[in-house]
């Protein structure tokens, strides 16, 4: 159980583009769902916190114009990388959690498998 | 400083060798630590837990030293599918399930 999808894994694009990653929960209704992204040899780093239904909560030096997070039911979420440029080419990951785990400190968030995003 | 640190390694280990890497936090306050291991290109993956008691899991074995705030993971009989990338990650409870991660640290097991 606990499965996360994200799609697409992999995508190339020109600079000035957007692009939209999704984030699915397959067999459980994700309260909240987390982005991150990842650079090279480098930690994971929040981007932003997304509960169903309300605005996402983004954390310091994220633009919220140019990265849309929209939470429109509890098994999906959606990142859109408005106007991209190859410096947002990075490895996103989403990840979420639902309310049974809450107790135990949030701790167990399941990943999506990623997207790879280069833009050229 | 940052809030989890992690030395990046790499870490070369023969087969079979045990190896033992720690990771300091500096948030007193933390409540909740994780042991991940992330393969390259590839998702992060929940490794273990690690409790106030310490905790074991086959081969891994994880330990939690609040007085001097690291958290330590040690793997015994490594095998070859051990290499990987782990990281280290904390949650402090009072930001909505906010997981701070380490920049991780690289295992490589050699033939």
């Amino acid at each position: 159980g606990a499965v996360v999808s994200q799609h697409p894994s992999w995508v190339i694009c020109k600079s000035g583009t957007s692009v939209k990653i999704e984030c699915r929960s397959l067999d459980f209704q994700a309260t909240t769902m987390f982005w991150y992204r990842q650079f090279p040899k480098q930690s994971l780093m929040l981007m932003a916190t997304s509960n169903e239904g309300s605005k996402a909560t983004y954390e310091q030096g994220v633009e919220k114009d140019k990265f849309l997070i929209n939470h429109a039911s509890l098994t999906l979420s959606t990142l859109t990388v408005t106007s991209a440029h190859p410096e947002d080419s990075s490895f996103y990951i989403c990840s979420a959690s639902y309310l049974g785990t809450s107790g135990r400190g949030g701790g167990e968030q399941y990943f999506g498998p990623g997207t790879r995003l280069t833009v050229t | 400083r940052k809030e989890v640190e992690q030395d990046p390694g790499p870490f070369n280990v023969p087969e079979g060798a045990t190896v033992a890497f720690n990771c300091t936090y500096s948030n007193s306050a933390s409540q909740s630590f994780f042991w991940y291991r992330q393969d390259c290109r590839k998702e992060p993956k929940l490794l273990m837990s690690v409790y106030s008691s310490g905790n074991e899991d086959g081969r891994f074995t994880a330990q939690l030293n609040r007085a001097s705030q690291y958290i330590s993971l040690l793997i015994r009989d490594s095998k070859l599918s051990d290499s990987a990338t782990y990281l280290c990650v904390v949650n402090e409870m009072d930001s909505n399930y906010q997981l701070i991660w380490g920049a991780g640290t690289k295992l490589i097991i050699k033939p």
